[in-house]
C-alpha cells in the first residue's frame, strides 16, 4: 500500500525541541520531493518546507527559517523535521506530504498533533 | 506571497445539487499550478484537481477545475452525501506555495 505514516508528536514546552519522522512505504521514496505541511487547531493549511530527491536542497516558509530542518534517509524511506525554537503558534496536526510535478501534494500522511505548552 | 480568498465561507446545499466554490489569488498565478483539496473532520486533506482542471487519480468526474490567472473554480456537478466536507485551493505556481482558507460545504 502506498501510504505515509507521521510519528513524534506530543506536548513539548516553549522554546523546546522535537523531531518529527515520517515513514514511507509503497512507491519509490528517492524518485520524490518530500513536503511538511501543518495545520493549526481548527484553521486551514500551511507549508513548512520541503526536500528534493536527493536530500540536496530544501526551503522552507520564512516563519520557521532558522528554527526548522527538514532531512531524509533514502535507504530508510523517511522523512524527517527536526524542530527547535518551539513557539506557541508552531501548535499543530503535521502532515508529510509528496510533492507532485511542480508542487501539488498527492499523497499525505495522517498527521501528528504537535502542542507547544507550558 | 500570493493571498489566496476562498468564497464562500460556508456553502449549506442539498445532495443532487451543484456546487460552486471560488477561489481568487492577490496576484496571477503560474504556469497552470492551481489544487484543490478535500478534507473531512479528523482526517488528511485529499487531492482532487491539479494543474487548474486535472483530476487526480480515482476522483470522480462530478468534481471539476476551471479558471486562470487570478480567479479559480471547483464545480461539483451534483453532490453527493460523501462530498460534504471542507475544500481547499492551493497555488504551486509563486514561492511560497500557499493555500486558501477553506470553503465548507454542509448539508442544507
Amino acid at each position: 500500500e502506498v501510504q505515509l505514516v507521521e510519528s513524534g508528536g506530543g506536548l513539548v514546552q516553549p522554546g523546546g525541541s522535537l523531531r518529527l519522522s515520517c515513514a514511507a512505504s509503497g512507491f519509490t521514496f528517492s524518485n520524490y520531493w518530500l513536503s511538511w505541511v501543518r495545520q493549526a487547531p481548527g484553521k486551514g493549511l500551511e507549508w513548512v518546507g520541503n526536500m528534493k530527491e536527493d536530500g540536496s536542497y530544501t526551503n522552507y516558509v520564512d516563519s520557521v527559517k532558522g528554527r526548522f530542518s527538514i532531512s531524509r534517509d533514502n535507504p530508510k524511506s523517511s522523512l524527517y523535521l527536526q524542530m527547535n525554537s518551539l513557539r506557541a503558534e508552531d501548535t499543530a496536526v503535521y502532515y508529510c506530504a509528496r510533492d507532485g510535478v511542480g508542487g501539488y501534494f498527492d499523497l499525505w500522511g495522517q498527521g501528528t498533533l504537535v502542542t507547544v505548552s507550558s | 506571497e500570493t493571498v489566496l480568498t476562498q468564497f464562500p465561507g460556508t456553502l449549506s446545499l442539498s445532495p443532487g445539487e451543484r456546487a460552486t466554490l471560488s477561489c481568487r489569488a492577490s496576484q496571477s498565478v503560474r504556469s497552470r499550478y492551481f489544487a484543490w483539496y478535500q478534507q473531512k473532520p479528523g482526517q488528511a486533506p485529499r487531492l482532487l484537481i491539479y494543474g487548474v482542471s486535472s483530476r487526480a487519480t480515482g476522483i470522480p468526474d462530478r468534481f471539476s477545475g476551471s479558471g486562470s490567472g487570478t480567479d479559480f473554480t471547483l464545480t461539483i456537478s451534483r453532490l453527493e452525501p460523501e462530498d460534504f466536507a471542507v475544500y481547499y485551493c492551493q497555488q504551486y505556481g509563486n514561492s511560497p506555495r500557499t493555500f486558501g482558507q477553506g470553503t465548507k460545504v454542509e448539508i442544507k
